[in-house]
Formats: C-alpha cells, structure tokens, sequence
C-alpha cells in the first residue's frame, strides 16, 4: 500500500517550458487535491477534485491547469513556466473531504 | 483568510507533555479543529480532530475550550522525532483548508 506517490521529486524547468506533475494514489479517495509550498509558509490549495472527470480552482489557480482522467491519478500542468512557480508541490486525497493523505512532495525550480 | 492564530515556535524537553495552543475566535458552528503537522520537508501528517468535545488517539489529544474559540494540542511525551510544524486549521469543506504558518515545535534532549 503505497499511499500517495508523486512524480518526479525533482524538476528544474527553464522560463516558458512546460511539465507534468503526476499524482497517484491507491486507496480508492474520492477526492484529490494539488497545494503549493512556498519558503517558510504553509501550504496553498491549487486545484482540487471531488471525483473522477471533476475538477475546481482553489486559493491560487493561475498559471496551472489540472486533469482527473482516471480516480487515482490527478495530473497538474504548467503550460509556461515561470519563476513565481517556483515552490514544492504537494499532492493530497481524502475519502470524505476531512482527513487528506499527503504525498512526500515535488520540488519545482524555474530559471 | 488568517482563521487561526499560532505561536510562531515552541521548545519542549523531551519526555515532557508539549502543549500547543491554537486561537480560532471566529470559528462556525460547523466548523471542525483540524490538527497537522510537517515533519521536516515532508507532506503534512493528518493527528487528529475534533468538533466540540475533547478527542484522544495514539498520537495525541485534543482539547477544544467550551465556547470552541481556542484549543490545544497535547503530545503527552515529546521525542526528537516529533520535532515539526504543527498547523492548526479550522474548516467545513475540503476546499477551505488554509494552512497558515504554524507552529514550529523544537524538542530538546
């Protein structure tokens, strides 16, 4: 039982390229959801999805774009990369929506 | 939306029950007390929650005041290892979860 896997755990991105975040998880949640984490601060809710083929904005959703194709995998996107987007990208699910399961994280440098 | 308020650090001796405190004087009705914490730079880890009445798990023990506008986690004996960010959060829907800065909890030989 692997939990939350995301991939990959490193990326260096060069301004105006573009990537994918995978996010996959094996206990059947409903719900899937994508945060930020800059330096210092807590984390911040990107996108989020109730289920399979279902998507919505959360605090900051500018500059990314999200697909929940299949239950267990929620992709996050970066068309145009930029500095800003700089941060460590976390991955979460959750059965009802309270208690979220997180993934060990994805580290995101842009030049 | 700040909803919480929370001592930015805290030092506890290892062994020693560590307290932290956590103001939320604008919770709703319908608003549950979540506690988190983030060990290093690894993903949040769920402790435990509650609505109104004092919860208790393996990990922890939450105590939330009558009027609900404050509560404390306890970790009843401190090791190294729970050395983390521990992040108070209130909320009602999965999509209101606003992490905030925490509290830094530094356990000490």
């Amino acid at each position: 039982n692997a939990g939350v896997t995301q991939t990959p755990k490193f990326r260096v991105l060069k301004t105006g390229q573009s990537m994918t975040l995978l996010c996959a998880q094996d206990m059947n949640h409903e719900y899937m959801y994508w945060y930020r984490q800059d330096p210092g601060m807590g984390l911040r809710l990107i996108h989020y999805s109730v289920g399979e083929g279902t998507t919505a904005k959360g605090e900051v959703p500018d500059g990314y774009n999200v697909s929940r194709l299949k239950k267990q995998n929620f992709l996050l996107g970066l068309e145009s990369a930029a500095p800003s987007q700089t941060s460590v990208y976390f991955c979460a699910s959750s059965f009802g929506g309270n208690i979220q399961y997180f993934g060990a994280g994805t580290r995101l440098s842009v030049l | 939306d700040a909803k919480t308020t929370q001592p930015p650090s805290m030092d506890c001796a290892e062994g020693r029950a560590a307290n932290l405190p956590c103001n939320h004087s604008t919770i709703s009705g319908n608003e549950y007390v979540y506690w988190y914490r983030q060990i290093h730079s690894q993903g949040p880890q769920y402790i435990i929650h509650g609505l109104k009445n004092n919860e208790t798990n393996e990990m922890a023990s939450l105590i939330i005041t009558e009027d609900r506008k404050s509560s404390t986690l306890i970790l009843p004996h401190a090791t190294l290892r729970d050395t983390a960010v521990y992040y108070c959060i209130v909320a009602n829907n999965f999509n209101k979860f606003y992490f905030g800065s925490g509290t830094k909890l530094n356990v000490k030989p």
